[in-house]
C-alpha cells in the first residue's frame, strides 16, 4: 500500500531564504506526482505536476524534482516571500488512478 | 468566477441528520472526486466518478453516498451524520488527458461540523 510522508510538518524561515520541502513515497510505481498549495478558506492550488518519466519541473521560483528509484520528491522555493506562507501538500498517483496524499508541510515565511 | 464551486462553505449539523454537499464545475471535465481532510492527515478519497454513468468507491466510502446529476454536478450525501464525519470536504475535477492522468482542480472546500 502506497504511503506518502512529508517532513517536517512545519517550517518557519526568514524572508529571502531558499528552502526545500521533502516528500517521500513507499511504492515507486507511480504515474505522476503533484505538489499543491493550500491556503485557509481557498482550497488547494496545483503548483507542479511531474510525470513518472520526468526528473523535474519548474514554474517561476518553484522547482520540483522526482527520484522514483529512491521514492523522493523535493520542492525547492527560491528567494522565499511572506506570500509563500501556506501548507504545501504532495500527492502521488498510482495505477488505480487515485491520488495518495501526504499530510503536508506548513510553511511560515517571516518578514 | 471559480471553476469549481462547493455549497455550502460551512455547515453545522446534528448527529443523525441527513446532509448533502454540492459541487459544480465549469471546466468541462469528465472526472470528479470527493475528498475529506482531517487535521494532521492527508486528503482521503471518498468517491470518484469518471463520467455520469460511472461511480466508484474510494478509500473511505462507508457512511457516504454520491450522485452525479450531470457532467458538471457531483453531490455528496451523509445519510445519517455522525461526529467523526466532522472534517473539511473537497470536491475536485480532472480530465482524462491523452493517455496521461490530468491535473486535479479543487473547489474551496466545505467545513462540516457534526455535533
Amino acid at each position: 500500500k502506497q504511503e506518502v510522508t512529508q517532513i517536517p510538518a512545519a517550517l518557519s524561515v526568514p524572508e529571502g531564504e531558499n528552502l526545500v520541502l521533502n516528500c517521500s513515497f513507499t511504492d515507486s510505481a507511480i504515474y505522476n506526482l503533484q505538489w499543491f498549495r493550500q491556503d485557509p478558506g481557498k482550497g488547494l492550488t496545483s503548483l507542479l505536476l511531474i510525470q513518472s518519466s520526468q526528473r523535474e519541473q519548474t514554474s517561476g521560483r518553484l522547482n520540483a524534482s522526482l527520484d522514483k528509484s529512491s521514492g523522493r520528491s523535493t520542492l525547492y522555493i527560491a528567494a522565499s516571500q511572506p506570500g509563500d506562507s501556506a501548507t504545501y501538500l504532495c500527492a502521488v498517483r498510482g495505477s488505480n488512478y487515485q491520488l495518495i496524499w501526504g499530510a503536508g508541510t506548513k510553511l511560515i515565511i517571516k518578514p | 468566477d471559480a471553476d469549481v464551486t462547493q455549497t455550502p462553505r460551512n455547515r453545522i449539523t446534528k448527529t443523525g441528520k441527513r446532509i448533502m454537499l454540492e459541487c459544480s464545475q465549469t471546466k468541462g471535465h469528465d472526472r470528479m472526486y470527493w475528498y475529506r481532510q482531517d487535521p494532521g492527515l492527508g486528503l482521503r478519497l471518498i468517491y470518484y466518478s469518471f463520467d455520469v454513468k460511472d461511480i466508484n468507491k474510494g478509500e473511505i466510502s462507508d457512511g457516504y453516498s454520491v450522485s452525479r446529476q450531470a457532467q458538471a454536478k457531483f453531490s455528496l450525501s451523509l445519510e445519517s451524520a455522525i461526529p467523526n464525519q466532522t472534517a473539511l470536504y473537497f470536491c475536485a475535477t480532472s480530465d482524462g488527458g491523452t493517455g496521461q492522468l490530468g491535473e486535479q482542480y479543487f473547489g474551496p472546500g466545505t467545513r462540516l461540523t457534526v455535533t
